[in-house]
């Protein structure tokens, strides 16, 4: 059974980088479509993007300009970087797989358990 | 505020059938799959329906969905106390290159 576990600091300042890693067990990082999707105290849930094995990417369009995400087949390993926080970005986020191997539809499978990252000074 | 639209909030009595929609557009729900997730608090959602109307295997077969145009629906029948939890429906956007769109969430209380 595919297990994810994403990993960061709970904490950051204002204007500095978020970045997170979600550890993948149970399964290979080489297939299938990785994700990070967060929600906000209070608020739904909001998809930032996904990355495949080749490093291919897409970005929810409104965070486009400052999220990057990277793969670490090594590792079993994907990361997501987020630039210039503001308390907006305060979230629980997640790592989650994607259910098809073969495209992306939105239907998540397997999560991590989450992890609660706050921004402020 | 999401393009995928759902009600904020739905209740329902135990034993009684309540549903949950989910309204889109031409660039979404439309062309394209819907899927449902179960999220209770301080845990992560669950995939509970995907393809419109599949269930993963361990999901009770009192959970369905369907779809019709660019809207989609998500039904709950012998409707139960541990139900009550919050529902987000997902789907393909095809605009802007491509990006996955969570409606906005509906907070199901059993009455």
């Amino acid at each position: 059974q595919v297990q994810l576990q994403e990993s960061g600091p709970g904490l950051v300042r204002p204007s500095e980088t978020l970045s997170l890693t979600c550890t993948v067990s149970g399964g290979s990082i080489s297939d299938y479509f990785w994700n990070w999707i967060r929600r906000p105290p209070g608020k739904g849930l909001e998809w930032i993007g996904y990355i495949s094995y080749t490093g291919r990417t897409t970005y929810r369009p409104s965070l486009k300009s400052r999220v990057t995400f990277s793969v670490d087949t090594s590792k079993n390993q994907f990361s997501l970087t987020l630039k210039s926080v503001t308390a907006a970005d305060t979230a629980v986020y997640y790592c989650a797989r994607e259910r098809d191997i073969n495209y992306m539809d939105g239907a998540f499978a397997f999560w991590g358990p989450g992890t609660m990252v706050t921004v402020s000074s | 505020q999401s393009v995928v639209t759902q009600p904020p909030s739905a209740s329902g009595t135990p034993g009684q059938r309540v549903t949950i929609s989910c309204s889109g557009s031409s660039s979404n729900v439309g062309p394209n799959t819907v899927n449902w997730y179960q999220q209770f608090p301080g845990t992560a959602p669950k995939l509970l329906i995907y393809s419109n109307n599949q269930r993963p295997s361990g999901v009770p077969d009192r959970f369905s969905g369907s779809k019709s145009g660019t809207s989609a629906s998500l039904a709950i029948s012998g409707l139960q106390s541990e139900d009550e939890a919050d529902y987000f429906c997902a789907v393909w956007d095809d605009n802007l290159n491509g990006h996955v769109v969570f409606g906005g969430g509906t907070k199901l209380t059993v009455l």
